[in-house]
């Protein structure tokens, strides 16, 4: 399996604040995204990032923002956080070419109050 | 735009029988790929299958197996013979280069329930 990290595991914050979860891969993969999953709604892509410093905006791009550094890491930052984020956030990890298989960490638990 | 409709919410049968699950897909692209993605209760995400476009033959792995029909945008999942650990929510999902760029669209997954 590809060693795909995110932390926090879980996380509590209030409305307002701003709020980074870290995507730490060593597969050295070259695609990242950011995904959130909400009942109803199935997976929905917020960004991702084909390559250092080389991002995109998903289907639900909205008070999100994303840094890629290295190939190896890619910050998802909720700029202020609201109510409406609170959700599952999966990162996932590509190793490039267009069609191939994901690989998915194990998911943020992400609760805004 | 694409789209990728999985039409059942949820299914709950009793262990040993058959369940399909249904995929619909839509796309302009004539080169794609599509995917079954599996989340068991404890959350991560597996992967299961990768057809593309070109390859209509049916896939069998074990009790799985995968029915690609393009001339009905379908690409629908059996499982033969269920059982408890199958219970999970499955996920089918597209990937296009609409504008150049990669687009992968998740449906909004199917839950299955297998009962013993």
């Amino acid at each position: 399996d590809a060693g795909i990290t995110q932390s926090p595991r879980h996380k509590v914050t209030e409305t307002g604040t701003p709020v980074t979860l870290r995507c730490h891969q060593t597969e050295n993969h070259r695609y990242m995204y950011w995904y959130r999953q909400d009942p109803g709604h199935g997976l929905r892509l917020i960004h991702y990032s084909y390559g250092v410093k080389d991002t995109d905006k998903g289907e639900v791009s909205d008070g999100y923002s994303v840094s890629r550094s290295k190939t190896e890491d890619f910050l998802l930052t909720l700029e202020s956080a609201t109510s409406s984020q609170t959700s599952v956030y999966f990162c996932a990890t590509a190793p490039g070419m267009w069609g191939e298989k994901l690989f998915f960490g194990s998911g943020t638990q992400l609760s805004v109050l | 735009a694409q789209k990728v409709t999985q039409a059942q919410t949820e299914i709950s049968v009793v262990e040993k029988e058959d369940v399909t699950l249904d995929c619909v897909y839509e796309t302009r692209d004539t080169t794609y790929y599509l995917f079954w993605y599996k989340q068991p209760p404890s959350g991560e995400l597996v992967f299961l299958i990768r057809r593309n476009s070109f390859d209509e033959q049916n896939e069998i792995s074990g009790r799985y197996s995968w029915n690609f029909q393009k001339s009905t945008s379908s690409f629908n999942f059996t499982i033969t013979a269920s059982q408890v650990v199958d219970s999970a929510v499955y996920f089918c999902a597209l990937s296009t280069t609409q504008g150049g760029s990669e687009k992968l669209v998740f449906g909004k997954g199917t839950k299955l329930t297998v009962n013993p």
